[in-house]
């Protein structure tokens, strides 16, 4: 049963538009992430938040942007997208640290940017 | 810094025949193993972890993995697969405390045969 949640499932959009995905867990974990996935299922980490704060960014284009009201959701925004922001885009959460470190992800957005 | 390889980006296999798919880590502390699955249109799906205990694990769906600790090896074994076991297959490393970032390989793409 899926614990992680995205949407949407799809997107497709023009270069300079905003997007925005969303992404909510039911675990209680305390850490979520955003990861990119490309073509190549390459997994790239974008960013992760742990009680609302930033911990990890791998220097992504300031066009990214996470967004977290609370532990439970954290969303992503991307500001005028451009052609190589296509991707599938993967959420997951995990609870801090240690033996509860495995990863639980949702099902992805997958972003066409024309 | 902790990364993971995994040298066959393909693998095609015969149902019920037996698979191993490689996988090789990198990293100085003690290492947490993960091996996720992602099916067509889906997100990672955790099939086994290992950090500590028998090198053998057992996961789901008859997979099991065997950490050897002498060759930074991790590699995913099942005695007989089946047509629904077509999917990529993803090795990852974790620090076993502290450290919330996993490092994934680059995916193995398992097709089976009828």
């Amino acid at each position: 049963e899926t614990a992680v949640f995205q949407t949407p499932n799809y997107h497709v959009t023009q270069v300079g538009n905003e997007v925005s995905f969303n992404c909510k867990q039911t675990l209680g974990h305390d850490t979520m992430y955003w990861y990119k996935q490309d073509s190549k299922k390459l997994l790239k980490i974008m960013f992760s938040y742990n009680n609302k704060q930033l911990i990890v960014n791998e220097t992504v284009p300031r066009r990214f942007s996470p967004q977290s009201s609370d532990k439970a959701h954290l969303n992503l925004r991307i500001k005028s997208v451009e052609p190589e922001d296509s991707a599938v885009y993967l959420c997951a959460s995990s609870r801090t640290g240690g033996v509860y470190a495995e990863q639980f992800f949702g099902p992805g957005t997958r972003l066409t940017v024309l | 810094a902790q990364s993971v390889t995994q040298p066959d980006a393909r693998v095609t296999v015969s149902e019920g025949a037996s698979l191993q798919l490689r996988c090789k880590y990198s990293y100085s502390g003690t290492p947490y193993l993960f091996w996720y699955v992602q099916y067509p249109r889906q997100g990672l799906q955790l099939l086994l972890k290992y950090y500590s205990g028998d090198p053998v694990v057992q996961g789901v769906n008859g997979f099991e993995a065997e950490f050897i600790k002498s060759n930074s090896s991790f590699h995913l074994r099942k005695a007989s697969v089946h047509w629904s076991d077509s999917a990529v297959y993803f090795c990852a490393v974790s620090a076993y405390y502290g450290n919330e970032k996993i490092t994934f390989g680059a995916g193995t793409k398992l097709t089976i045969k009828p």
